[in-house]
């Protein structure tokens, strides 16, 4: 089993939706967790992280993390076409911890 | 461009050759990163630098996979004698070394495709 599951989709929805993206883990020591978006044939950008339990808000982007359930969600409200990439979650023991877990990535299609 | 850079973008080889990639960092960063993608995978860690030293090697790295960092700048990841298993996409990462790094920053990737 591995350590950190995500649904590898694909997730389509229409523009304006609001889209869940989720993933669930079983080593209890991760204290960062990271989303990270790809586009085709790009290496993977920083959308947002957080640290321990918890929510945090940045524009359209809201990620939470649920450390008794062992389970991260990101959302994306209202949807726009250019959201259309891989999303991966990312997570790790501490700040300096540079061994990063991941996810296998889900593919959101935002439809116009 | 202040971003990572990576060369090749691709690579086509037969089986049994071998390769070399680069990484070029973001300037002022100390810590560099080699990962492996499969198609529908999330990266896998395969190797860490804080400035010239090798401080991690994941066990995915075998006796076929070596990598530098000389002088803590570019690094160069070669792979000898490939294999079919080895097509993948080759990531390079760079942070900063501060107490609250946490984002490693990507470059392209280099596709290698093994015939």
């Amino acid at each position: 089993q591995k350590e950190v599951e995500q649904d590898p989709g694909p997730l389509s929805v229409p523009e304006g939706a609001i889209v869940s993206l989720n993933c669930t883990y079983s080593n209890s020591a991760f204290q960062y967790f990271m989303w990270y978006r790809q586009y085709s044939r790009k290496g993977p950008e920083l959308l947002m992280y957080t640290y321990s339990s918890g929510n945090k808000e940045d524009g359209r982007f809201t990620a939470q993390v649920d450390k008794s359930s062992k389970y991260i969600s990101l959302f994306i409200r209202d949807s726009q076409p250019s959201d259309s990439a891989t999303y991966l979650c990312a997570m790790s023991r501490g700040a300096s911890n540079y061994q990063l877990i991941w996810g296998a990535g889900t593919k959101l299609i935002i439809k116009p | 461009d202040t971003g990572v850079s990576q060369n090749p973008r691709h690579k086509i080889t037969k089986r049994g050759q071998n390769v070399t990639f680069r990484c070029d960092p973001i300037s002022e960063h100390n810590r560099l990163y080699w990962y492996r993608q499969t198609l529908g995978q999330g990266p896998e860690f395969l190797t860490y630098f804080q400035n010239e030293a090798q401080l991690e090697k994941s066990r995915l790295l075998s006796d076929r996979f070596s990598a530098e960092r000389p002088k803590g700048s570019f690094s160069t990841l070669e792979i000898q004698r490939t294999e079919q298993g080895d097509s993948a996409m080759y990531l390079c990462a760079s942070s900063p070394r501060t107490s609250t790094s946490i984002e490693q920053f990507f470059g392209p990737g280099t596709r290698l495709t093994v015939l």
